[in-house]
Protein backbone atom coordinates (compact mmCIF):
# COMPACT_ATOMS: atom_id res chain seq x y z
CA UNK A 1 0.00 0.00 0.00
CA UNK A 2 0.84 3.90 0.01
CA UNK A 3 1.64 3.56 3.75
CA UNK A 4 5.13 3.08 2.97
CA UNK A 5 6.89 4.37 6.50
CA UNK A 6 3.51 4.34 8.38
CA UNK A 7 4.36 1.99 11.11
CA UNK A 8 1.02 -0.67 10.64
CA UNK A 9 0.25 -3.45 12.73
CA UNK A 10 0.12 -6.44 10.50
CA UNK A 11 -1.76 -9.54 10.36
CA UNK A 12 0.19 -12.25 9.23
CA UNK A 13 -2.52 -14.79 8.06
CA UNK A 14 -2.00 -18.91 6.11
CA UNK A 15 -3.56 -19.37 3.04
CA UNK A 16 -7.16 -20.37 3.63
CA UNK A 17 -7.55 -19.12 6.59
CA UNK A 18 -9.98 -16.78 7.85
CA UNK A 19 -8.84 -13.19 8.77
CA UNK A 20 -9.78 -10.67 11.77
CA UNK A 21 -9.32 -7.19 10.81
CA UNK A 22 -10.51 -4.26 13.85
CA UNK A 23 -11.08 -1.03 13.69
CA UNK A 24 -12.34 1.57 16.76
CA UNK A 25 -13.62 4.46 15.41
CA UNK A 26 -13.66 7.78 17.52
CA UNK A 27 -17.22 9.61 16.80
CA UNK A 28 -20.46 7.79 18.54
CA UNK A 29 -22.59 10.24 16.26
CA UNK A 30 -21.29 8.56 12.75
CA UNK A 31 -23.50 7.06 11.20
CA UNK A 32 -21.98 4.58 7.96
CA UNK A 33 -18.92 2.85 8.47
CA UNK A 34 -16.75 1.30 5.23
CA UNK A 35 -13.88 -0.99 4.66
CA UNK A 36 -11.32 -0.45 2.23
CA UNK A 37 -8.77 -2.56 0.59
CA UNK A 38 -5.44 -0.83 -0.62
CA UNK A 39 -3.17 -2.57 -2.79
CA UNK A 40 0.47 -1.31 -3.38
CA UNK A 41 0.15 1.31 -6.20
CA UNK A 42 -3.23 1.43 -6.14
CA UNK A 43 -6.32 3.97 -4.65
CA UNK A 44 -8.37 2.47 -1.92
CA UNK A 45 -11.09 0.34 -2.87
CA UNK A 46 -14.09 -0.50 -1.41
CA UNK A 47 -15.31 -3.58 0.48
CA UNK A 48 -18.48 -3.55 2.33
CA UNK A 49 -20.02 -1.10 4.06
CA UNK A 50 -22.61 -0.54 6.90
CA UNK A 51 -24.87 1.77 8.44
CA UNK A 52 -25.21 2.26 12.18
CA UNK A 53 -28.66 0.88 12.51
CA UNK A 54 -26.90 -3.01 11.58
CA UNK A 55 -24.61 -4.92 13.83
CA UNK A 56 -23.56 -7.05 10.69
CA UNK A 57 -23.61 -7.09 7.10
CA UNK A 58 -22.14 -10.05 5.24
CA UNK A 59 -20.74 -9.78 1.40
CA UNK A 60 -18.75 -12.39 -0.74
CA UNK A 61 -15.97 -13.67 1.91
CA UNK A 62 -16.58 -10.68 3.92
CA UNK A 63 -18.48 -10.29 6.84
CA UNK A 64 -18.45 -6.66 8.84
CA UNK A 65 -19.38 -6.39 12.74
CA UNK A 66 -20.42 -3.09 14.28
CA UNK A 67 -20.35 -2.47 17.89
CA UNK A 68 -21.52 0.98 19.07
CA UNK A 69 -21.46 0.16 22.43
CA UNK A 70 -18.06 0.00 22.33
CA UNK A 71 -17.41 1.88 19.06
CA UNK A 72 -15.70 -1.04 17.49
CA UNK A 73 -15.92 -2.66 14.04
CA UNK A 74 -14.21 -5.43 12.43
CA UNK A 75 -13.53 -7.29 9.02
CA UNK A 76 -13.58 -11.08 8.47
CA UNK A 77 -12.37 -12.30 5.64
CA UNK A 78 -12.95 -15.83 5.10
CA UNK A 79 -10.62 -18.39 3.32
CA UNK A 80 -7.83 -15.54 2.89
CA UNK A 81 -6.29 -15.75 -0.69
CA UNK A 82 -2.89 -14.57 -1.89
CA UNK A 83 -5.17 -11.42 -3.42
CA UNK A 84 -6.02 -10.62 -0.12
CA UNK A 85 -2.93 -9.16 0.93
CA UNK A 86 -3.23 -5.24 1.02
CA UNK A 87 -3.97 -2.69 3.53
CA UNK A 88 -7.08 -2.49 4.94
CA UNK A 89 -8.59 0.86 6.40
CA UNK A 90 -11.79 1.38 8.07
CA UNK A 91 -13.69 4.60 7.60
CA UNK A 92 -16.28 6.48 9.58
CA UNK A 93 -19.16 9.30 7.98
CA UNK A 94 -20.17 11.90 9.91
CA UNK A 95 -22.40 14.73 8.09
CA UNK A 96 -19.90 15.27 4.49
CA UNK A 97 -16.64 13.85 6.04
CA UNK A 98 -15.31 10.46 6.07
CA UNK A 99 -12.43 10.14 8.26
CA UNK A 100 -9.87 6.81 8.09
CA UNK A 101 -8.49 4.56 10.40
CA UNK A 102 -4.19 4.38 10.34
CA UNK A 103 -4.75 0.25 8.23
CA UNK A 104 -4.25 -2.68 9.05
CA UNK A 105 -1.37 -4.65 6.67
CA UNK A 106 -2.31 -7.94 5.98
CA UNK A 107 0.07 -10.57 4.67
CA UNK A 108 -1.15 -13.63 3.27
CA UNK A 109 1.38 -16.71 3.57
CA UNK A 110 1.10 -19.44 0.95
CA UNK B 1 -10.84 0.94 -12.64
CA UNK B 2 -13.51 2.48 -10.40
CA UNK B 3 -14.16 5.23 -13.02
CA UNK B 4 -12.09 8.08 -11.39
CA UNK B 5 -9.26 9.05 -13.64
CA UNK B 6 -6.20 11.25 -12.39
CA UNK B 7 -3.50 12.80 -13.68
CA UNK B 8 -0.29 12.85 -13.44
CA UNK B 9 0.37 9.57 -11.82
CA UNK B 10 3.61 10.53 -10.91
CA UNK B 11 4.88 14.82 -10.16
CA UNK B 12 8.39 16.02 -9.51
CA UNK B 13 7.97 19.89 -8.49
CA UNK B 14 9.85 22.21 -7.04
CA UNK B 15 9.13 24.67 -4.32
CA UNK B 16 9.05 27.78 -6.67
CA UNK B 17 6.59 25.44 -9.02
CA UNK B 18 3.02 26.08 -9.48
CA UNK B 19 1.76 22.85 -11.11
CA UNK B 20 -2.23 21.28 -11.00
CA UNK B 21 -3.60 18.12 -10.40
CA UNK B 22 -6.44 16.37 -12.59
CA UNK B 23 -9.31 14.39 -11.17
CA UNK B 24 -11.89 13.29 -13.26
CA UNK B 25 -14.89 11.16 -12.54
CA UNK B 26 -17.15 9.24 -15.09
CA UNK B 27 -19.66 7.78 -12.26
CA UNK B 28 -22.52 10.80 -12.58
CA UNK B 29 -21.06 11.67 -8.54
CA UNK B 30 -22.07 15.08 -6.95
CA UNK B 31 -19.51 14.77 -4.45
CA UNK B 32 -15.66 15.07 -4.89
CA UNK B 33 -12.86 15.14 -2.26
CA UNK B 34 -9.44 15.59 -2.49
CA UNK B 35 -7.04 13.34 0.46
CA UNK B 36 -3.88 13.34 1.34
CA UNK B 37 -1.97 9.74 1.93
CA UNK B 38 1.60 10.53 3.00
CA UNK B 39 4.06 8.18 4.37
CA UNK B 40 3.43 8.79 8.04
CA UNK B 41 0.01 9.85 8.52
CA UNK B 42 -3.03 8.00 7.46
CA UNK B 43 -5.60 9.03 4.91
CA UNK B 44 -6.13 12.81 5.60
CA UNK B 45 -9.14 14.77 4.21
CA UNK B 46 -8.16 18.08 2.48
CA UNK B 47 -11.40 19.34 0.76
CA UNK B 48 -14.68 17.89 -0.22
CA UNK B 49 -17.08 19.61 -2.91
CA UNK B 50 -21.27 18.61 -3.22
CA UNK B 51 -22.55 20.06 -6.41
CA UNK B 52 -19.89 22.26 -7.15
CA UNK B 53 -19.63 24.24 -4.14
CA UNK B 54 -16.30 23.61 -1.49
CA UNK B 55 -18.63 22.11 1.79
CA UNK B 56 -14.76 21.40 3.56
CA UNK B 57 -12.16 22.80 4.02
CA UNK B 58 -10.02 20.47 6.76
CA UNK B 59 -7.76 23.33 7.60
CA UNK B 60 -5.83 22.95 4.74
CA UNK B 61 -2.95 25.69 4.09
CA UNK B 62 -3.73 28.19 1.05
CA UNK B 63 -0.53 26.85 -1.19
CA UNK B 64 -3.27 24.00 -1.82
CA UNK B 65 -6.35 25.97 -4.11
CA UNK B 66 -8.67 23.01 -5.08
CA UNK B 67 -11.29 24.82 -7.81
CA UNK B 68 -14.09 22.65 -9.07
CA UNK B 69 -15.44 23.51 -12.33
CA UNK B 70 -18.09 20.87 -12.93
CA UNK B 71 -19.88 17.99 -11.22
CA UNK B 72 -17.10 15.74 -13.19
CA UNK B 73 -13.85 17.38 -12.54
CA UNK B 74 -12.25 18.88 -9.79
CA UNK B 75 -8.19 20.21 -9.59
CA UNK B 76 -6.04 21.00 -6.97
CA UNK B 77 -3.37 23.97 -8.03
CA UNK B 78 0.28 23.65 -6.13
CA UNK B 79 2.06 26.48 -5.32
CA UNK B 80 4.72 27.05 -3.61
CA UNK B 81 5.11 24.07 -1.83
CA UNK B 82 7.37 22.42 0.97
CA UNK B 83 9.40 19.18 0.86
CA UNK B 84 6.84 18.03 3.74
CA UNK B 85 4.26 17.73 1.24
CA UNK B 86 5.67 15.10 -0.67
CA UNK B 87 2.41 12.48 -0.50
CA UNK B 88 -0.09 11.01 -2.35
CA UNK B 89 -2.73 12.99 -3.45
CA UNK B 90 -5.95 11.28 -3.84
CA UNK B 91 -8.93 11.65 -5.34
CA UNK B 92 -12.58 10.11 -4.63
CA UNK B 93 -16.38 10.90 -5.78
CA UNK B 94 -19.29 9.63 -4.22
CA UNK B 95 -23.01 9.74 -5.12
CA UNK B 96 -24.11 12.30 -2.91
CA UNK B 97 -21.66 13.67 0.31
CA UNK B 98 -22.92 11.99 2.76
CA UNK B 99 -23.26 7.76 3.85
CA UNK B 100 -22.32 6.73 0.46
CA UNK B 101 -19.58 5.11 -0.90
CA UNK B 102 -16.44 6.78 -2.43
CA UNK B 103 -14.44 5.83 -5.23
CA UNK B 104 -11.18 6.42 -5.48
CA UNK B 105 -8.51 7.25 -8.24
CA UNK B 106 -5.12 6.04 -8.60
CA UNK B 107 -3.67 8.99 -7.09
CA UNK B 108 -0.74 10.85 -8.36
CA UNK B 109 2.54 10.75 -6.42
CA UNK B 110 3.94 14.00 -5.66
CA UNK B 111 7.49 14.68 -4.72
CA UNK B 112 8.52 18.17 -4.03
CA UNK B 113 12.59 18.94 -4.43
Amino acid sequence: GESVGLHLPTLSVQEGDNSIINCAYSNSASDYFIWYKQESGKGPQFIIDIRSNMDKRQGQRVTVLLNKTVKHLSLQIAATQPGDSAVYFCAENLGNKLTFGGGTRVLVKP
Amino acid sequence: ETGVTQTPRHLVMGMTNKKSLKCEQHLGHNAMYWYKQSAKKPLELMFVYNFKEQTENNSVPSRFSPECPNSSHLFLHLHTLQPEDSALYLCASSQEAENTEAFFGQGTRLTVV
